[in-house]
């Protein structure tokens, strides 16, 4: 089956600092990916999706400017935790579709990334 | 907002059948109902999807009723690994991304 990485799978950094997540879809071309974010023991939060060639969607209440996503290629769309505290301190999980299946179902899911904070 | 209902938790004995029931009373004619499940600190893993039509495939079988405001997912011999997190969502296919809701925790108990 398609499958999508995560790159890095854990990251612990300092407080202001910036942290980059990148996320690729290894076997199929992806337009349109989706980065999630899941604290402990809740659900899986839509944060933006992630348009190719052009600006991201946020949902309501995430921070563009805090979370800026790039999506070059078909294949890779990056996630910038920028100034990152302690309460960003979370698992990121990104997901995509492929683009050359009409009316696609099926989301495949990266391993995600646990970024911690200090 | 999640447009679907679940039990918070439920068990099931191991090489038993595992039932998870969702309500999706709100669910639109074009919209079809996605099942995947969670193990923790993983990426979700996609279960099967159907429209209106009982779909069974290697991992579960999928019972939409008829007026489609609910559905089941079979897990036809439930196993230690098939301790989860599942979520049923309701949802459209190509570039609409999947909104998921609070889920049902499975433990197989062996």
């Amino acid at each position: 089956g398609a499958v999508v990485s995560q790159h890095p799978s854990r990251v612990i950094c300092k407080s202001g600092t910036s942290v980059k997540i990148e996320c690729r879809s290894l076997d199929f071309q992806a337009t349109t990916m989706f980065w999630y974010r899941q604290f402990p023991k809740k659900s899986l939060m839509l944060m933006a999706t992630s348009n190719e060639g052009s600006k991201a969607t946020y949902e309501q209440g995430v921070e563009k400017d805090k979370f800026l996503i790039n999506h070059a290629s078909l294949t890779l769309s990056t996630l910038t935790v920028t100034s990152a505290h302690p309460e960003d301190s979370s698992f990121y999980i990104c997901s995509a579709r492929d683009s050359l299946v009409a009316g696609a179902h099926t989301q495949y899911f990266g391993p995600g990334t646990r970024l911690t904070v200090l | 907002d999640a447009k679907t209902t679940q039990p918070p938790s439920m068990d099931c004995a191991e090489g038993r059948a595992a039932n998870l029931p969702c309500n999706h009373s709100t669910i639109s004619g074009n919209e079809y109902v996605y099942w995947y499940r969670q193990i923790h600190s993983q990426g979700p893993q996609y279960i099967i999807h159907g429209l209106k039509n009982n779909e069974t495939n290697e991992m579960a079988s999928l019972i939409i009723t008829e007026d489609r405001k609910s559905s089941t997912l079979i897990l036809p011999h439930a196993t230690l690994r098939d301790t989860a997190v599942y979520y049923c969502i309701v949802g459209r296919s190509g570039n609409t991304p999947l909104v998921f809701g609070k889920g049902t925790r499975l433990s197989v108990i062996a």
